[in-house]
């Protein structure tokens, strides 16, 4: 069964920091990975995802995630932290061996990040 | 529409009722999926339309929750003898790509 693991629950980071929210996964095949964030009383927001290719990916809002096969991970990371970029952020694996394209996702249970003045 | 748009964006419900959930995609958008998501957890599958058809409804938890999409746009989630347990953010979303989705802003369902 396809699974991920966000391990922490809260990451604190002070404004102009480097921040990284650890997402790590479980499944068969080739991963389809994603990272969403949620602000309150909205719906997720599509950050960036990772279907093939480098191995580096880059999205909205100057955030960054690294896939790496070898520690089954895709951490996602953002070189300078913003107050606003306070929020809860998901990260998802879609379930290999589909072949129509559509894929169902299987979320990690988020990480909250707090980013202080 | 511009994004996706769920009604009610909350509801309150007695238990025992019956609910019923709408999800408006984005036009175009031929995949539809509903997902749930509880205090404190990421979201969780419930089913996934492709066009008018339900092409995996795996993730519905018991024969109370069924959803429809009946010309391929508009979907809704029906539960019933809804129960306290069932209370949740109900989020729909739509997509053309198969590998991005985008989710509307959710309904919250509280059965008291």
């Amino acid at each position: 069964a396809q699974s991920v693991a966000q391990p922490e629950d809260q990451v604190n980071v002070a404004e102009g920091n480097p921040l990284t929210v650890k997402c790590t996964y479980s499944v068969s095949g080739n991963p389809y990975l994603f990272w969403y964030v949620q602000y309150p009383n909205r719906g997720l927001q599509f950050l960036l995802k990772y279907i093939t290719g480098d191995n580096l990916v880059k999205g909205s809002y100057g955030f960054e995630a690294e896939f790496n096969k070898s520690q089954t991970s895709f951490h996602l990371k953002k070189p300078s932290a913003l107050v606003s970029d306070s929020a809860l952020y998901f990260c998802a694996v879609s379930p290999t061996g589909m072949n129509t394209g559509f894929q169902k996702l299987v979320f990690g249970t988020g990480t909250r990040l707090l980013v202080s003045p | 529409g511009a994004g996706v748009s769920q009604t009610p964006s909350n509801k309150v419900t007695e238990k025992g009722k019956y609910v019923e959930l709408r999800c408006d995609p984005i036009s175009g958008h031929t995949a539809l999926y509903w997902y749930r998501q509880s205090l404190g957890q990421g979201p969780e599958f419930l089913i996934y339309f492709q066009g008018t058809g339900a092409a995996d409804d795996s993730g519905l938890p018991n024969d109370r929750f069924f959803a429809v999409r009946p010309e391929g746009s508009v979907s809704t989630l029906k539960i019933q003898r809804t129960e306290r347990g069932d209370s949740a953010v109900y989020l729909c979303a739509s997509s053309s790509s198969g590998y991005g989705y985008t989710f509307g802003s959710g309904t919250r369902l509280t059965v008291v």
